[in-house]
Order: structure tokens, then sequence, then C-alpha cells
């Protein structure tokens, strides 16, 4: 079945670092890709998205792109902020099914 | 406003009571969800309704039952609680595709 692996946590970095969190997926087909976060105490937030092969998804400064021949979507941020803090969560879904399989969620953890 | 809201936030609750989660969104989402997040964060889907009707059920006890009265609400049962049941549950709603718009969690202790 479809699945999603996401590199272990937590991640730490000194403020202004430059963020890689690794995912990838096992999938049938083309899946859409999406990176969640979850601040502390919080519900998950949609982060950025990419529906096919070599689509960019970016959003408040963190980008990943579809890479269909390696079968990843890597989670960059070039210079990470305390308030960056959180759970980060790949998810995949397939067109029609609705249905989100989450990786494991990495947290990252960023200090002054 | 918010989006999809979630009550209660926190439930306490001894073995084997009955309880239940209510769930409400007012984007016009046609699809609706509940996904139950582990001590270790993993996020796994429950149950989805489309417009009342269900349309995943992943392998959930028959102790859980949701409840979907109009395509806005899904609300969520569980009989005869137990300890394994102890998560936060997330309900969250979609136009499709993967876009959802999560509440902000119910946890769940089950003393």
């Amino acid at each position: 079945g479809d699945s999603v692996t996401q590199m272990e946590g937590p991640v730490t970095l000194s403020e202004e670092a430059f963020l890689t969190i690794n995912c990838t997926y096992t999938a049938t087909g083309y899946p859409s890709l999406f990176w969640y976060v979850q601040y502390p105490g919080e519900g998950l937030q949609l982060l950025l998205k990419a529906t096919k092969a070599d689509d960019k998804g970016s959003n408040k400064g963190f980008e990943a792109t579809y890479r269909k021949e390696t079968t990843s979507f890597h989670l960059e941020k070039g210079s990470v902020q305390v308030s960056d803090s959180a759970v980060y969560f790949c998810a995949l879904t397939h067109r029609g099914t609705d249905k989100l399989i989450f990786g494991t969620g990495t947290r990252l953890q960023v200090f002054p | 406003d918010t989006a999809v809201s979630q009550t209660p936030k926190y439930l306490v609750t001894q073995m084997g009571n009955d309880k239940s989660i209510k769930c409400e969104q007012n984007l016009g989402h046609d699809t609706m969800y509940w996904y139950k997040q582990d001590s270790k964060k993993f996020l796994k889907i429950m149950f989805s309704y489309n417009n009342k009707e269900l349309i995943i059920n992943e392998t959930v006890p028959n102790r859980f039952s949701p409840k979907s009265p109009d395509k806005a609400h899904l609300n969520l049962h569980i009989n005869s609680l137990e300890l394994g049941d102890s998560a936060v549950y997330f309900c969250a709603s979609s136009r499709g595709e993967g876009g959802y718009t999560f509440g902000s969690g119910t946890r769940l202790t089950v003393v």
C-alpha cells in the first residue's frame, strides 16, 4: 500500500540555520504531496503542496519540490526562526480518494 | 470564525464509559474526517463522510460510531472506552485532493 517515510527527529537547529526535512513516498500512479505543520497544542495546518512531478510548493519561506524520479518531497527553508519550532508531517493522497496518508512526523526545535 | 471546531478540547473519563466528540465545519466542504493521533504523533484516518455518506472506515473497532446529521457536522461516539483509546482525535474537512482543514483536536484520556 501507499506509504510516506520521514526522517526521524528531533531536528535541532540554531536560528537562521538551513533546514532540510527528508520525505520519500511509495505510491502507485501520481499522488499529490503535502507538508502539514502542527504547532504545540494545535491542529494541523497545510503548509504547502504539489500535485504533479517537478511542481514546487512554497509558503512562508518553506519550499518542497515533487521529484518523481527519486519519489521524494523534501522540505527546505533557508533560514529558520524560533517560531518555526513545530512537528512537520509529509503526506500524500491520490486524486479521487481524499484519504491523506501521513508520515510519522518530524519535530523541529529551533533555538535562539 | 473557526473553520473546523471540535468539542470538547479535553476529555478525561473512566474505562467502560461512553463519550461523544462533536465536530462542525463552516467551510461548505462536502467531506469530513476523523483522524486519530497516538502518543508518538502518528496520524491515521478513522472515517470519512461525503455529504452524510460513509466513504472510508479504516477497520476501526465497532465501539467507534461516527454520525453525520448533515454535511456540516460529523460526530464521533465511542462506547465502552478502553485505555488504548487515549489519543488526540482530529476532525477535518476538505473540498478534495488533500487540502484538509483540521480542527484543533480533542485530547481523550481514559483512566
